[in-house]
């Protein structure tokens, strides 16, 4: 299994620019997290979908921020406009199920830096 | 005060040391525990899992819960450079989805 696949690795963008994120889960996982890692904050969930519904949207900083997953093998993360305090690493994870007893998998991540 | 707490580091031992890693929790409720190790540029993969309190091994990896104190701990036999990377805690309640991770200890293993 090709784990769980995030592009692009590395993105750079000015401020005010749109910014999308991508993310291909593991096949047969019905669970997909968005979390966003910083040295302050460390690993923060921004949204949470189970069967590709947004469960849980919660951790979304603002407006600014949305997500879809149109299907159970893609998922985006989208910020429109992008600020500097957005410059984080990105994650992608997923997982089996939806609860405990199932482990979680990430992706090698997105680091966007907003200038 | 954040829900999982972990000492930032870095720690740094001679290659051979064993290495302990801890965290402390605020939520009795948590029950699943986790330890997941994380290299430069990449991202965070599972090490050690532990439902409930007592202790799990695996290898060189023995991972601890101490549900009476809220204390979850990481033990490193015969550490290696390899093993230098970040390493972060995480613990969930039993029937949710939330993963709450601490900020991660970076651990340096100097050959």
């Amino acid at each position: 299994d090709a784990g769980v696949i995030q592009s692009p690795r590395h993105e750079v963008t000015e401020m005010g620019q749109e910014v999308t994120l991508r993310c291909k889960p593991i096949s047969g996982h019905n669970s997909l997290f968005w979390y966003r890692q910083t040295m302050m904050r460390g690993l923060e969930l921004l949204i949470y979908f189970n069967n590709n519904v947004p469960i849980d949207d919660s951790g979304m900083p603002e407006d600014r921020f949305s997500a879809k997953m149109p299907n159970a093998s893609f998922s985006t993360l989208k910020i429109q406009p992008s600020e500097p305090r957005d410059s984080a690493v990105y994650f992608c994870a997923s997982s089996r199920g939806s609860q405990g007893e199932e482990k979680l998998f990430f992706g090698s991540g997105t680091q966007l830096s907003v200038l | 005060q954040k829900e999982v707490e972990q000492d930032p580091g870095p720690l740094s031992v001679p290659e051979g040391a064993i290495v302990s890693l801890n965290c402390t929790y605020s939520n009795s409720a948590f029950q699943y525990f986790m330890w997941y190790r994380q290299y430069s540029r990449k991202g965070p993969e599972l090490l050690m899992y532990t439902y409930s309190s007592g202790n799990k091994e695996d290898g060189r990896f023995t991972a601890q819960v101490d549900k009476s104190s809220k204390y979850i701990s990481l033990f490193i036999r015969d550490s290696q450079p390899s093993d230098s990377a970040t390493y972060l805690c995480a613990s969930m309640l039993s029937g949710t989805y939330k993963y709450i991770f601490g900020t991660g200890t970076r651990l340096k293993v100097l050959a």
